[in-house]
């Protein structure tokens, strides 16, 4: 089955910029999406079509894709934007959808 | 206002049977996909299957088919996931959400808690 790998964990301080990447081999057919998950939250959309912001989502996130890989960037990260991070695509037949397992942001 | 609004929280005995559901409200609950999710506790997303309200079409997830089934009833705008048998392992949060164009699921439910336990 088609899967997306993202890593478990990234930690960046206050101000920094954190990247969190997302694989796949179908990424070049298919657009990602990215979701921002708190505790105790359900998931919120933060970037649509590989780079796509909806409207309500602040400046600092962005989205870009470069061959099987999708980069979530969160610019000038603040305490708030700690949280669980997933990709999300489709397989290349555009049958199943999938996320990926995952990114935990620690703003230290 | 678009909404998806879920049933409550469920505790059930393993072996029992369950319905749970998503009622679509602020716009037209025949047009769009809608899909269900599961996070078990401390764990990811792991997409179950989707349905067209419209003509009822529904994918499942190869993980997923075959041990849920999904349902809609487009006269009152709701989705349902129901389960014939339920396992501990199903013990899981499970949110249902709006597929807005391609595949993105731009609008969430809040999330049904099912706890299965003897």
């Amino acid at each position: 089955s088609y899967e997306l790998t993202q890593p478990p964990s990234v930690s960046v301080s206050p101000g920094q910029t954190a990247r969190i990447t997302c694989s796949g081999d179908a990424l070049p057919k298919q657009y990602a999406y990215w979701y921002q998950q708190k505790p105790g939250q359900a998931p919120v959309l933060v970037i649509y079509k590989d780079s796509e912001r909806p409207s309500g989502i602040p400046e600092r996130f962005s989205g870009s894709s470069s061959g099987t890989t999708v980069t979530l960037t969160i610019s000038g990260v603040q305490a708030e934007d700690e949280a669980d991070y997933y990709c999300q695509s489709a397989d290349s037949s555009g049958t199943y959808m999938v996320f990926g397992g995952g990114t935990k942001l620690t703003v230290l | 206002e678009v909404q998806l609004v879920q049933s409550g929280a469920e505790v059930k005995k393993p072996g029992e049977s369950l319905k749970i559901s998503c009622k679509g409200s602020g716009y037209s609950f025949t047009s769009y996909w809608i899909g269900w999710v599961r996070q078990m506790p401390g764990k990811g997303l792991e997409w179950m299957g989707i349905i067209y309200p419209g003509d009822s079409d529904t994918r499942y997830s190869p993980s997923f088919q075959g041990q849920v089934t999904i349902s809609a009833d487009k006269s009152i705008s709701t989705a349902y996931l129901q389960w014939s048998s339920l396992k501990a392992s199903d013990t899981a949060m499970y949110y249902c959400a709006r597929r807005d164009g391609d595949y993105v699921l731009g609008r969430w439910g809040q999330g049904t808690l099912v706890t299965v336990s003897s």
